[in-house]
């Protein structure tokens, strides 16, 4: 069955401090991989997408992502955080059913806490 | 620019009442989608549609309807409103490849009482 996973409810990093959110998936061929930041009260903001090539994917706000095939993980990293980055932050993979175009599966979300 | 829209932002309603979110885009996506968001579900998705007049039910969609006469809208109906259909709804967009990025509106928050 096609799934992802996000392990930690909460990640708790220092101001200045690297970050990483991990994100792992199962799905059948070569995944497309998603990440979302959800601010309190707003919608889910798209931050970047693994389609092919290139495993370090850079994205908005100075967030990158490592697809990492053999291990099927796409970990969330930022090399120095910040107070702002505090959020809720998904990880998606694209249903890969037949016939499907659009359908994304949504891990459980994980809370990000940066403390200065 | 571009977007996503959904209105109203927020609503009370009551038991067995009909209620309707309203969905609108401008970016001239085929694709539309319909979630709510619960603590401790993340997100779930209630109906799709990938183009006009097609709709297709999600992982919940007992309770919702929904119907597209144009590519800009697709209005999410809840029959009966039930005090379990209290969350979050996000509407989002995205243009029919399977690489595309799907784009959330800002979200309404229904409260059933």
């Amino acid at each position: 069955a096609q799934s992802v996973a996000q392990p930690e409810d909460q990640v708790n990093v220092a101001e200045g401090n690297p970050l990483t959110v991990k994100c792992t998936y199962s799905v059948s061929g070569n995944p497309y991989l998603f990440w979302y930041v959800q601010y309190p009260n707003r919608g889910l903001q798209f931050l970047l997408k693994y389609i092919t090539g290139d495993n370090l994917v850079k994205g908005s706000y100075g967030f990158e992502a490592e697809f990492n095939k053999s291990q099927t993980s796409f970990h969330l990293k930022k090399p120095s955080a910040l107070v702002s980055d505090s959020a809720l932050y998904f990880c998606a993979v694209r249903d890969k059913s037949a016939g499907n175009t659009g359908k994304l599966i949504f891990g459980q979300g994980t809370t990000l806490q940066v403390k200065p | 620019d571009a977007e996503i829209t959904q209105s109203p932002r927020h609503k009370i309603t009551e038991t067995g009442r009909q209620v309707t979110l309203a969905c609108h885009q401008t970016w001239n996506h085929n694709n539309m989608f319909w979630y709510r968001q619960d603590l401790g579900h993340g997100l779930r998705l209630i109906h799709y549609s990938y183009g006009v007049h097609d709709t297709n039910k999600g992982e919940v969609s007992d309770g919702y309807s929904v119907s597209r006469s144009n590519t800009e809208d697709l209005p999410l109906t809840l029959e009966s409103a039930a005090s379990s259909q209290t969350s979050v709804y996000f509407c989002a967009s995205q243009q029919g490849g399977v690489t595309d990025t799907q784009y959330f509106g800002p979200g309404t928050r229904l409260t059933v009482l």
